[in-house]
């Protein structure tokens, strides 16, 4: 059974440039899988943040971009605020079902 | 701008079956995926399944034997039946659209397993 893999934790400093990635098991990631972040603070419901690699959806500020790094895809947040304290979970699609990572705890400090 | 919510039964008894609707307003269901997710307290999301406003459905493979989702596009909502629920089952679940990723979402129900 193919596993979505995340950092489990993650620090950034504020004004900091953090990247989380999201791979695979076994294999790369690709713009095939259409690799999508959700952004979730505790009691929330998540938000999404990018869609298919790296569209950003409807309201989310410019610092926040999405890639494919290596075999791996990436959220990349320039410029983290405090705000930005949050879990992050992707999610790849694999033909008829998503697969969601485990998620990271991102801390700015 | 759409928007979804969910609804039901916030406590379920342990072998019985999770009963759960997701109303869409702001926009049709015709024409979209629709999926549930869930989370338990302090666990990660769970993608469940979804549904298309067909009534086709894809479900996450671990809960396959135990899920099923219909949708109903006169009253623009769509449902989830899971059966023999224990107490793992205990979780928020949350409503949402998006083919590839979940674009759309509630703002979720605490659903709890208990006798």
């Amino acid at each position: 059974q193919t596993v979505v893999t995340q950092e489990p934790s993650f620090s950034v400093s504020p004004g900091g440039t953090v990247t989380l990635t999201c791979g695979l098991s076994s294999g790369s990631v690709s713009t095939g899988y259409y690799p999508s972040w959700y952004q979730q603070t505790p009691g929330q419901a998540p938000r999404t943040l990018i869609h298919s690699t790296n569209t950003r959806s409807s309201g989310v500020p410019d610092r926040f971009s999405g890639s494919i790094l290596g075999n791996k895809a990436a959220l990349t947040i320039t410029g983290a605020q405090a705000d930005d304290e949050s879990d992050y979970y992707c999610v790849l699609y694999m033909g008829s079902v998503m697969v969601f990572g485990g998620g990271t705890k991102l801390t700015v400090l | 701008q759409v928007q979804l919510q969910e609804s039901g039964p916030g406590l379920v008894k342990p072998s019985e079956t999770l009963s759960l609707t997701c109303t869409v307003s702001g926009g049709s269901i015709s024409g979209y995926y629709w999926s549930w997710i869930r989370q338990a307290a302090g666990k990660g999301l769970e993608w469940m399944g979804r549904i298309y406003s067909s009534g086709s459905t894809n479900y996450n493979p671990s809960l396959k034997s135990r899920v099923t989702m219909s949708v109903d596009t006169s009253k623009n909502q769509f449902s989830l039946k899971m059966n023999s629920v224990t107490a793992a089952d205990t979780a928020v679940y949350y409503c949402a659209r998006g083919q590839t990723a979940m674009v759309y979402w509630g703002q979720g129900t605490l659903v709890t397993v208990s006798s």
